[in-house]
């Protein structure tokens, strides 16, 4: 059964303003991590949360994982033009993989 | 530096023609897995390998082969490219894969004519 899944699929906004994206998944996990993919280039590992841990951030990066509700957001702060590309959530499948979603497309205009 | 590196990472061929694409890594990392990536679909696991020698299959392995002999090296094998293997494929590499961050190499664009 598919794991992560992203939303909205695509999320555009002005420079400055704050970006949220929202990942779903379906059975309980251990951990969730967060990807950024600039186009047609590989993915760049952001943030890692664990399920002990309800919130988490990274410069202006803030994560949350409500394991109640199964799902995790990711927010950019005070976004910038190089913050436009895809988000990725990934969640663990068994105990040898992960999943990884279809994706979620920030456009930043400048 | 850090790197996983992937060659070649622009590539045309045809249908039936074997081809090579080679992954590499230098952070003495156990864990390596490759993925496709097509749009609409995100990125699809087709192969990984726990260790030296330690291959196991991950959700799209038809039509591809892949193998570990060394630590570092992790080649995807195509024996018979068919136009349904065009895509944009992505090799990566962890410490292990429970709670390791992957690092993925830059991708090879595969078209099959």
């Amino acid at each position: 059964s598919q794991q992560g899944e992203e939303d909205p699929q695509a999320l555009s906004i002005q420079e400055g303003e704050n970006a949220t994206m929202n990942c779903s998944y379906k059975t309980s996990i251990n951990n969730l991590q967060w990807y950024r993919q600039n186009s047609g280039r590989g993915l760049v590992h952001l943030i890692l949360i664990r399920s002990n841990e309800r919130e988490k951030h990274s410069g202006r990066l803030r994560v949350t994982l409500d394991t109640s509700k199964k799902s995790s957001s990711l927010l950019i702060t005070a976004s910038r033009a190089a913050d436009t590309a895809s988000y990725f959530c990934a969640t663990p499948t068994g105990a040898n993989n992960l999943f990884f979603g279809t994706g979620t497309r920030l456009t930043v205009i400048p | 530096e850090a790197q996983v590196t992937q060659n070649p990472r622009y590539l045309i061929t045809v249908t039936g023609k074997k081809l090579t694409v080679t992954c590499s890594q230098n952070m003495n990392h156990e864990y390596m897995s490759w993925y496709r990536q097509d749009p609409g679909l995100g990125l699809r696991q087709i192969y990984y390998s726990m260790n030296v020698e330690v291959t196991d299959k991950g959700d799209v392995p038809e039509g591809y082969k892949v193998s570990r002999k060394e630590k570092r090296n992790f080649p995807l094998i195509l024996e018979s490219p068919s136009p349904n293997q065009t895509s944009l494929y992505f090799c990566a590499s962890s410490l292990w894969i429970g709670e390791n961050e992957q690092f993925f190499g830059p991708g090879t664009r595969l078209t099959v004519l």
